[in-house]
């Protein structure tokens, strides 16, 4: 059973430039999180898709956006880049049902670099 | 606002000892509480979860961990650390109203032989 994957695992941008990242969830799972882990820092809460919908968001700029597909796959884009954006982003993905803590199921992450 | 406090960033011990990694938190309604492990170059694995029933909860690797509702706490506990546990510890909580996982900054076990 394949467990979380994310794409690319690392990547390098500069200044201005516009990112995608890619996140598969674990095989039955339906919600997808994703987290921004600063270097030497516990991650924080960028957003969570449920039904190809945001459905809570954390205190981040809407330079961040995501999208969820129907095989529950999901996307994290980030626009105009800042050296402030390189982090480990990570994905997480869970059963929405029947509670709320129901167990997160994290990605190896990609490394972004900002340059 | 809820916060998660990890007061120590690094805990150096010798093998076979035990070891305390201690968690607070600040909410103002219940929360469930988490220890996430993470080791160099991967994502985060659950160690164990308090939910409710028993403040003592135990997980995987050996671990445990104590809820305190009157300290605000819930730190991690292991009688006996192997080489194997040096990683980066993550305290977390969850709000019963949310979805989000509020992350401590964590603490980097160093097992020493």
């Amino acid at each position: 059973d394949a467990g979380v994957t994310q794409s690319p695992t690392h990547l390098i941008k500069t200044r201005g430039q516009q990112v995608t990242l890619r996140c598969s969830p674990k095989s039955g799972h339906d919600t997808v999180s994703w987290y921004q882990q600063a270097l030497g820092q516990g991650p924080q809460f960028i957003f969570q898709y449920y039904e190809e919908e945001e459905r809570q968001r954390g205190n981040f700029p809407d330079r961040f956006s995501g999208h969820q597909f129907p095989n529950y796959s999901s996307e994290l884009n980030v626009n105009a880049l800042l050296l402030g954006d390189s982090a480990l982003y990570l994905c997480a993905s869970s059963l929405l049902e029947p509670k709320f803590y129901n167990e997160q199921f994290f990605g190896p992450g990609t490394r972004l670099t900002v340059l | 606002a809820q916060s998660v406090t990890q007061l120590d960033s690094q805990v150096p011990v010798f093998e076979e000892a035990p070891v305390e990694l201690r968690c607070n938190y600040s909410s103002s309604v219940s929360v469930y509480l988490f220890w996430y492990v993470q080791y160099p170059n991967q994502g985060l694995q659950l160690l164990l979860k308090y939910l409710s029933g028993s403040t003592l909860v135990k997980g995987i690797n050996g671990f445990e961990a104590e809820f305190n509702k009157s300290q605000t706490s819930f730190h991690l506990r292991k009688p006996s650390v192997h080489i194997s546990d040096t990683a980066e510890y993550f305290c977390a909580v969850q709000m019963d109203s949310s979805y989000k996982l509020i992350f401590g900054s964590g603490t980097r076990l160093l097992v020493r032989p």
